[in-house]
């Protein structure tokens, strides 16, 4: 079955620390790959995406992910965390040739200590 | 502002009863999804349309129904309603279709639903 698997599931970090996000998908064919951050009591909003091409894709607020086919992975990374950063972070693949299919994560809750 | 709209934002009712959450995508989406987000299961999907037609089902219960109008409009059906219902209801929309489609969901504010 088609699923995404992340694999923390509450971080806490002080402010200025790095910060990266697992997040692996199952199907070994053609995915679109989202990250989605929801602050708190609003809705979700997209990071940063990836389609094609440089695996490595920046997105808003100093985020950036990369895609490793070899490994169906697609870690959030952020070299250093801001306490504005507080909110839950939702990775997501999409199946474009099923239909348009969306599958999301269950989610990491990242706390940041100011 | 995403341009998804979605009424009531929050919703009080008891158990037994039925409620409708209505979902107005962004101008143009023809694909309408809905989410449940509860405390303990996280983002689950619910069901997929596309111009009026189904085109996916994920985790939705039978007393759960949705229809998606000529309009686009989208709305999600929920009755014989229990505790366990209470949840935030997500809709979101996404453009075109295939190799046409810009990729991202783009979300509403969410209808929170509390079963008292």
């Amino acid at each position: 079955a088609q699923s995404v698997s992340q694999h923390n599931h509450h971080v806490i970090l002080s402010e200025a620390a790095s910060l990266e996000l697992g997040c692996n998908y199952s199907y070994g064919g053609t995915v679109n790959l989202f990250w989605y951050v929801q602050y708190p009591g609003q809705h979700l909003q997209l990071l940063l995406k990836y389609f094609s091409g440089d695996p490595l894709v920046k997105g808003i607020k100093g985020f950036e992910a990369e895609f490793i086919k070899s490994k169906f992975s697609f870690n959030l990374r952020k070299p250093s965390v801001q306490w504005s950063d507080t909110a839950e972070y939702f990775c997501a693949v999409k199946y474009p040739y099923n239909f348009n299919k969306f599958y999301f994560g269950s989610g990491t809750k990242l706390n940041v200590k100011p | 502002d995403s341009g998804v709209t979605q009424t009531p934002k929050h919703l009080i009712t008891a158990t037994g009863q039925r409620v409708t959450l209505r979902c107005s995508p962004r101008s143009g989406d023809l694909s309408v999804y809905w989410y449940q987000q509860s405390l303990d299961q996280g983002l689950q999907f619910l069901i997929q349309y596309y111009n009026g037609e189904e085109r996916a089902k994920g985790n939705i219960l039978e007393r759960f129904s949705a229809q998606q109008f000529p309009d686009l409009h989208s709305e999600l059906n929920l009755s014989s309603l229990e505790l366990g219902d209470s949840a935030l209801y997500f809709c979101a929309s996404t453009a075109g279709w295939g190799t046409q489609n810009t990729g991202e969901l783009f979300f509403g504010e969410g209808s929170r639903l509390t079963v008292l």
